[in-house]
């Protein structure tokens, strides 16, 4: 089986830097996945990592390190609108996807 | 333009009483998945499909079923629906390819009485 963690709550401050954790185990692994969430509304992709290493995106960068079965999302520079929930998805062989419960991050002026 | 669609947004219904979900899309993807979002759960995989007449369990498959029958289609139906299986349900397409992001649809909100 699988299983994700990350922490439920965080809270930042507009134009800070925040940095979102998940932890995993999983039985064979196909890679990482970042989706913000907007209360009410449907997931968005964030960011997807396969390696080790950092991939940058604008002001959202994500790292994987496979060996310890660890991620982070890092949100620079914050803004308002980045208020949301920030889900980690791990994608075993075969295609099945599980989800971590989301982290919802408050973004205070 | 590129979507994920589902019909209905909304539905109450009563126990027992036989429902589906559509999903379809127009981006040509291979893969399609059902997911249900529960507070303090998550978005759990219900089925997936990697493509035609292609489906597999995901986490909470029971009391689900699905058919891929054509590439664009993707229905969940829950054949006699009970109150634990009110949720939000998301359907969600991709490639299959390595770096495929999911696209989800908007959502629909089931109430079982």
């Amino acid at each position: 089986g699988q299983n994700i963690d990350q922490p439920t709550e965080m809270t930042a401050t507009e134009g800070a830097i925040v940095q979102i954790n998940c932890t995993y185990q999983t039985s064979g692994f196909n890679g990482l996945f970042w989706y913000q969430q907007h209360a009410g509304e449907a997931p968005t992709f964030l960011s997807y990592n396969v390696l080790d290493g950092l991939e940058e995106k604008g002001r959202f960068s994500s790292f994987l390190s496979r060996s310890k079965g660890y991620s982070y999302l890092l949100l620079k520079e914050l803004q308002m609108k980045d208020s949301a929930s920030y889900l980690c998805a791990v994608r075993a062989a075969g295609n099945k996807l599980t989800f971590g419960g989301g982290t919802r991050v408050l973004v205070k002026p | 333009e590129a979507q994920v669609t589902q019909n209905p947004r909304y539905l109450i219904t009563v126990t027992g009483k036989k429902l589906t979900v559509t999903c379809s899309q127009n981006m040509n993807h291979e893969y399609m998945s059902w997911y249900r979002q529960d507070p303090g759960l998550g978005l759990r995989q219900i089925y997936y499909s990697m493509n035609v007449e292609v489906t597999d369990k995901g986490d909470v498959p029971e009391g689900y079923k699905v058919s891929r029958k054509e590439k664009r289609n993707f229905p969940l139906i829950l054949e006699s629906p009970s109150p634990n299986q009110t949720s939000l349900y998301f359907c969600a397409s991709s490639l299959v390819r390595e770096a495929g992001e999911q696209y989800f649809g908007p959502g629909t909100r089931l109430t079982v009485t």
